[in-house]
């Protein structure tokens, strides 16, 4: 089926840093989501991007956070610069449409740890 | 938004049985719900859904029930395997972008 493809599957990094997270949505998909999951809790909703514009985010999306997908390529997700508090897994989506029964494929995640 | 609740949080059962999951959710605006496996590793993949016109919807051993007045709606799986072994995530969409999802159920089967 579909795949979403996120790189790296870890990521460890020094608060205060910047980081990227790449997301290789399936390649005719138009809508671009982020989730995060911290563990043990459900995946939140932080943004959706559709056509170089972010459509709607959640409180959970800080001004520390931006995404872009340049040139068509990948979906990133910036966080400059990181907290403690952003350690969890970032899960990228993406969907055909925005229809009523559209279905979100999801990639296998980004671990992200801030030390 | 949407807050929705997922239980229970762990399930066992043995291999054979049926087992169920329940989620609630409190925005009437929600007309899609669907359910997510995801085994340890992957990513969540999509296993079944429901829309806000039915009540009940089967596949491949599945059965969701949706009850609109109640804001409530379930998974159930029937003959459960050894490979249905994963954690499943219900989750509610209020408008055409996003979906809220529960804190997911981590279901055990065993032989």
């Amino acid at each position: 089926g579909p795949k979403v493809l996120q790189i790296p599957s870890h990521q460890i990094i020094d608060m205060g840093q910047m980081v990227t997270l790449n997301c290789d949505p399936v390649s005719n998909h138009l809508y671009f989501y982020w989730y995060k999951q911290i563990l043990g809790q459900q995946m939140e909703f932080l943004v959706n991007f559709y056509n170089g514009k972010v459509m709607e985010k959640s409180k959970l999306f800080k001004d520390q956070f931006s995404v872009e997908r340049p040139d068509g390529s990948y979906f990133t997700l910036k966080i400059q610069p990181t907290a403690l508090e952003d350690s969890a897994v970032y899960f990228c989506a993406s969907s055909l449409g925005q229809g009523f029964a559209e279905t979100l494929y999801f990639g296998s995640g980004t671990r992200l740890t801030v030390l | 938004g949407e807050q929705v609740e997922q239980l229970p949080s762990i399930l066992r059962v043995q291999e054979g049985s049926s087992a169920s999951i329940n989620c609630t959710y409190e925005n009437s605006a929600s007309n899609y719900f669907p359910w997510y496996k995801q085994e340890p590793g992957e990513n969540p993949k999509l296993i079944i859904d429901i829309r806000s016109n039915m009540e009940r919807k089967q596949t491949q051993g599945l059965i969701v029930l949706l009850d609109k007045k109640a804001k409530r709606f379930s998974l159930h799986i029937t003959d459960t395997q050894p490979g249905d072994s994963a954690m499943y995530f219900c989750a509610a969409r209020p408008n055409y972008n996003v979906l809220y999802f529960g804190s997911g159920t981590k279901l055990t089967v065993e032989p």
